[in-house]
């Protein structure tokens, strides 16, 4: 297993367009979850699954923002008509609940740069 | 992670030992977390403690007060590659989802 991936790594884009990223969790992990980090800051929270359904959004998320994971696999996060302000990077965790704690696997990030 | 308090920055020497505090507050706490980051990479879990007490593993221990709402997490023998950000989060609630500090950036120097 090569961990979690996230797809693009950067992304450049002008303010009003639309932009999409892409997660593969780890193949045995039934939660994911989408944070999203600005210099200085720790991850916050956005929105996660557990398989398919969508069972946690944060309040602070704007309706401009979307997130889908089809098939209980990998994951997309859309937003759009972006705004200098949605400039971050953008993680995708995955995690196995059982017993013990919910440990995260990060992937490396998609940072999002809006011009 | 505005119910989390940890310190901005910390310094330290090579070989030295640090203890980089944090403070929380929550209701339906279900464990502490710190993680370690490197600029430019992701987070990667250090440790977790649910039960009051010192865990260690290796060069790094982290302790846990929930009455006080308060841990530490404890690195010894510094070494340059320990230079990163230290992420403090709680999970609480019935999905667990942590919810991570601001962060303490931790330079260490020759």
């Amino acid at each position: 297993d090569t961990g979690v991936s996230q797809d693009p790594r950067h992304k450049i884009t002008k303010r009003g367009q639309n932009v999409t990223f892409r997660c593969d969790p780890i193949s045995e992990h039934n939660r994911l979850y989408w944070y999203r980090q600005t210099l200085g800051q720790g991850p916050e929270f956005l929105t996660y699954f557990q398989n398919e359904a969508q069972l946690e959004k944060s309040r602070l998320l704007s309706d401009r923002f979307s997130a889908e994971r089809p098939k209980g696999s990998f994951s997309t996060l859309e937003i759009q008509r972006t705004e200098q302000g949605d400039s971050a990077m953008y993680l995708c965790a995955s995690s196995s609940r059982g017993a013990g704690a919910n440990v995260l696997t990060f992937g490396a990030g998609s940072r999002l740069t809006v011009l | 992670g505005q119910n989390i308090d940890q310190p901005t920055e910390m310094t330290a020497t090579e070989g030295a030992i640090v203890q980089i505090n944090c403070t929380y507050q929550t209701s339906g706490f279900n464990g502490l977390f710190w993680y370690q980051q490197h600029a430019g990479e992701a987070p990667t879990f250090l440790s977790y403690n649910v039960l009051d007490g010192l865990e260690e593993k290796g060069r790094f221990s982290s302790f846990l007060s929930r009455s006080k709402g308060y841990s530490y997490l404890l690195l010894k023998e510094l070494q340059m590659k320990d230079s990163a950000s230290y992420l403090c989060a709680h999970a609480s609630g019935g999905s667990y989802i942590p919810t991570f500090g601001r962060g303490t950036s931790l330079i260490v120097h020759p």
